[in-house]
């Protein structure tokens, strides 16, 4: 079936970077975009920006423009989202999504940043 | 704060019809589609509604969707209990960036 796998819960130090994973499976990885959106707790969605995987364009929120970057490894039909100089602010669950309409949703990333 | 302006909380008693709106401006919800979605607790958020007024396959008829302008509602009718959840409306701007409204917190009585 049609699905986004991520990868497991991190925890970093204010200052580090981290990278989350989410796999594609069960459709043409490179027919859809990739959105990255977070969820701090209790919080709202907040989208981060997003990767055409057939072309490697990259769009993202001026929020992030500076410390996220999306990439992608089309053999192996994954994207990823890394996000530097982490803060206690950006402990969140990071979900990727797929396409303009979003419709299908990785299962989340926990990311703790905390000293 | 969001871009989108939605109410923090809705209520409803079963069988009861609701509606939550969303708010935005010329250069999101005035120029692209909206989509709306449900976020049960400790889940991913689901493709709700599509292209301002279009179910997924799955999604109750219950559930629909409208947009006039640069405003757009969710309604929910024969309200359930399992509609308990999050639900958020979305769209673009016309930088191509993702915009989301705050959520709105339904809670069946």
């Amino acid at each position: 079936q049609v699905q986004l796998v991520q990868s497991g819960a991190e925890v970093k130090k204010p200052g580090a970077s981290v990278k989350v994973s989410c796999k594609a499976s069960g459709y043409t990885f490179t027919s859809y975009d990739i959105n990255w959106v977070r969820q701090a707790t209790g919080q709202g969605l907040e989208w981060m920006g997003w990767m055409n995987p057939n072309s490697g364009n990259t769009g993202y929120a001026q929020k992030f423009q500076d410390r996220v970057t999306i990439t992608r490894n089309t053999s192996i039909n994954t994207n990823y989202m890394e996000l530097s100089s982490l803060r206690s602010e950006d402990t969140a669950v990071y979900y990727c999504a797929r396409g303009r309409l979003f419709d299908i949703w990785g299962q989340g990333t926990m990311v703790t940043v905390s000293s | 704060q969001s871009v989108l302006t939605q109410p923090p909380s809705a209520s409803g008693t079963p069988g009861q019809r609701v509606t939550i709106s969303c708010s935005g401006s010329s250069s999101n919800i005035g120029s692209n589609t909206v989509n709306w979605y449900q976020q049960l607790p400790g889940t991913a958020p689901k493709l709700l509604i599509y292209r301002n007024n279009q179910r997924p396959s799955g999604v109750p008829d219950r559930f629909s969707g409208s947009k006039s302008g640069t405003s757009a509602s969710l309604a929910i009718s024969g309200l359930q209990s399992e509609d308990e959840a999050d639900y958020y409306c979305a769209s673009w701007d016309d930088s191509l960036n993702g915009v989301f409204g705050g959520g709105t917190k339904l809670t069946v009585l």
